[in-house]
Formats: structure tokens, sequence, C-alpha cells
């Protein structure tokens, strides 16, 4: 089955770290660029992080700049997030998704389930 | 950024009832939008990329239309499982920024 799981998720103080993972089976993980992105609860969406299939390029979106770094690991076929600094507003459902290895389809195919990290002290 | 704005909010309709949301960019996007669906408690789901191409699996009652700035969903005959969430989502600049969201409700 083609899936994407997300851990990792938890209560965390402001100012806090946390490591989200996604692991990926039943496709070409190294085939395809990955990205995380939120839900904030009752919230709209937010893309923030892209990673290319070999690592080399990354992106991130100006919110999480600098306080979130996003990794991979084509040989387990996980994704990562490395979140530091955190603040009350990165509270959110934080879902992994790729997107289709045709050129220009930066809309996201294939979801996982989400892991909800909350932020409070 | 580019920014997304959809209409309505809130839709209020009945089993059966052809529906439409509305999705204006700040910018010109071309054709590239997506639109998703989304359940309670559940990630969201592509329908339709390009601005009106149906994904594999979509039911063909759902269709979209549109380029440049505005763009449309239609739903052309609501059934029971479609009272839920929907977005848009522009593709043509990073970073890729999404619509607020309608939710169709049972009238």
């Amino acid at each position: 089955e083609v899936q994407l799981v997300e851990s990792g998720g938890g209560l965390v103080k402001p100012g806090g770290s946390l490591r989200l993972s996604c692991a990926a089976s039943g496709f070409t993980f190294s085939s395809l660029t990955l990205n995380w992105l939120r839900q904030a609860p009752g919230k709209g969406l937010e893309w923030l992080s892209s990673i290319s299939t070999s690592g080399s390029y990354i992106s991130y979106a100006a919110s999480v700049k600098g306080r979130f770094t996003i990794s991979r690991d084509n040989a387990q076929s996980s994704l990562f997030l490395q979140m530091n600094s955190l603040r009350a507003e990165d509270a959110a459902v934080y879902y992994c998704a790729t997107v289709p290895v045709i050129p220009e389809s930066w809309y996201f195919d294939l979801w996982g389930r989400g892991t909800l990290v909350t932020v409070s002290s | 950024d580019i920014r997304m704005t959809q209409s309505p909010s809130t839709l209020s309709a009945s089993v059966g009832d052809r529906v439409t949301i509305t999705c204006r960019s700040s910018q010109n996007i071309s054709k590239w939008l997506a639109w998703y669906q989304q359940k309670p408690g559940t990630a969201p789901k592509v329908l339709i990329y390009k601005a009106s191409a149906l994904e594999s699996g979509v039911p063909s009652r759902f269709s979209g239309s549109g380029s440049g700035t505005e763009f449309t969903l239609t739903i052309s005959s609501l059934q029971p499982d479609d009272f839920v969430d929907y977005f848009c989502q522009q593709y043509n600049r990073s970073p890729w920024t999404f619509g607020q969201g309608t939710k169709v409700e049972i009238k």
C-alpha cells in the first residue's frame, strides 16, 4: 500500500524542540520531492518546506526559515523535520506530502495522516 | 506571496444541488491551481489540478475551470459524502499558498 506515516508530534514548551519523522512505503521514495505542511486547529493549510529527491534543493516558508530544518534518508525511505525555537503559533497538525514527478506540478497528491504538535507551557 | 481568497466561506446546500466555489488569486497564476477536499480528521485529498484536470479516481461530478486570477470548483450534484471542506492552492510561484477554505454544509 502506498502511504506516508508521520510520527514525533507531542506537547512541547515554547522555545523547545521537536523532530518529526515521516515513513514512506509502497513507492520509490527516492524519486519524489517531499514536503512538510501544517494546519492549525480550525485553520487553513500552510506549506512549510520542500526537499528534492537527492536533498540538494531545499526551500522554506518565511515563517519557519532559520528555525526548522528538513532532511531525508532515501535508504530508510524517511523524511524529517527538525523544529527548534517553537512558538505557540507553531501548534498544528503537521503533514508530509509528495508532489507528482510531472514537471511544474507543485500540488500535493499523497499525504500522510498527520501528527499533532502542541506548544504550551 | 500570492494570496488566495475563496468564497463563500460557508455554503449551505442540499443533496442533489449544483454548487460552485470560487477562488481568486492576488496575481496571475495561469492554470497552476489545485483543489482539495478535506473530511474531518483526515488529510486533504486532491480533486483537481492544473485548474481543470480531474485527479485519477475522483468522481466526474467534480469539475474545475478558470485561468489567470479567477477559478471555480463545481460539484454538479452534491452527494452526502461531499458536505466537507474544500481548499484551493496555487503552485505558480513559491511559497505555495492555499485559500482559507470553504465549508459545504447541509441546508
